[in-house]
């Protein structure tokens, strides 16, 4: 498609539960990238692959955080337990190239009572 | 890691008005982008400019990436220009974000 693709675009998890986001990139773009957005203003980058290859997972919490970008199908970040922490919204962004422009979804706004 | 500063933080302004956001930032960067997050949380893509200036409208950017540093030029700000202001930077193939400017339109 023309435009990253995120869904749901609101899930609300108990403290423990499982939770699964998916993103679908702009078509033709070789390159995933997953950003938290926590307290509205703060960015932090999670992971990023190139095409079904994982490219950076230096901001994974790998303990808990889980992403997989297979062919033929959406991308998705899994967090196995969640906590209270893990509030936030996450965005699912693509590029063409590596260093090159990224383009973001909507988001997922992610609740945990 | 490479830090990156915004400022100012707010600014309150009359539609109408034009203003200067700044990103400075501490080390050589590949890219830099700014984006704009509007209301509804959702993030729009302003321009990406790793050197040089560009225009688009009314909004125009320059980053000179000798002396680190870039700047978003809003010009006859309206209310729809509401909304938080990102500068990011790809450092080691991952965006770095500053913390925001967040822009008030008043009509």
């Amino acid at each position: 498609g023309e435009e990253v693709a995120q869904t749901p675009k609101h899930l609300v998890r108990g403290e423990g539960q499982k939770a699964k986001l998916y993103c679908a990139p702009i078509k033709g773009h070789s390159y995933v990238f997953w950003y938290q957005q926590v307290l509205k203003n703060e960015f932090k980058f999670l992971i990023s692959f190139q095409n079904e290859n994982v490219f950076d997972e230096t901001g994974m919490p790998k303990e808990r955080f889980s992403a997989k970008c297979l062919p033929n199908s959406p991308c998705s970040l899994e967090i196995q337990a969640t906590k209270l922490e893990d509030s936030a919204v996450y965005f699912c962004a693509s590029s063409q190239l590596r260093v090159y422009e990224q383009y973001f979804g909507p988001g997922t706004r992610l609740t945990v009572t | 890691g490479i830090q990156v500063e915004q400022s100012p933080p707010d600014l309150i302004l009359q539609e109408g008005a034009n203003s200067t956001l700044r990103c400075n930032f501490s080390d050589s960067v590949n890219n830099l982008q700014w984006f704009h997050q509007n209301p509804w949380g959702q993030l729009i893509n302003l321009f990406y400019i790793p050197s040089g200036t560009k225009q688009n409208g009314r909004l125009s950017a320059t980053t000179v990436a000798t002396e680190r540093y870039s700047l978003l030029y809003i010009s006859s700000s309206q209310t729809t220009d509401s909304g938080v202001y990102f500068c990011a930077v790809d450092s080691n193939y991952q965006l770095i974000w500053g913390a925001g400017t967040k822009l008030i339109i008043k009509p």
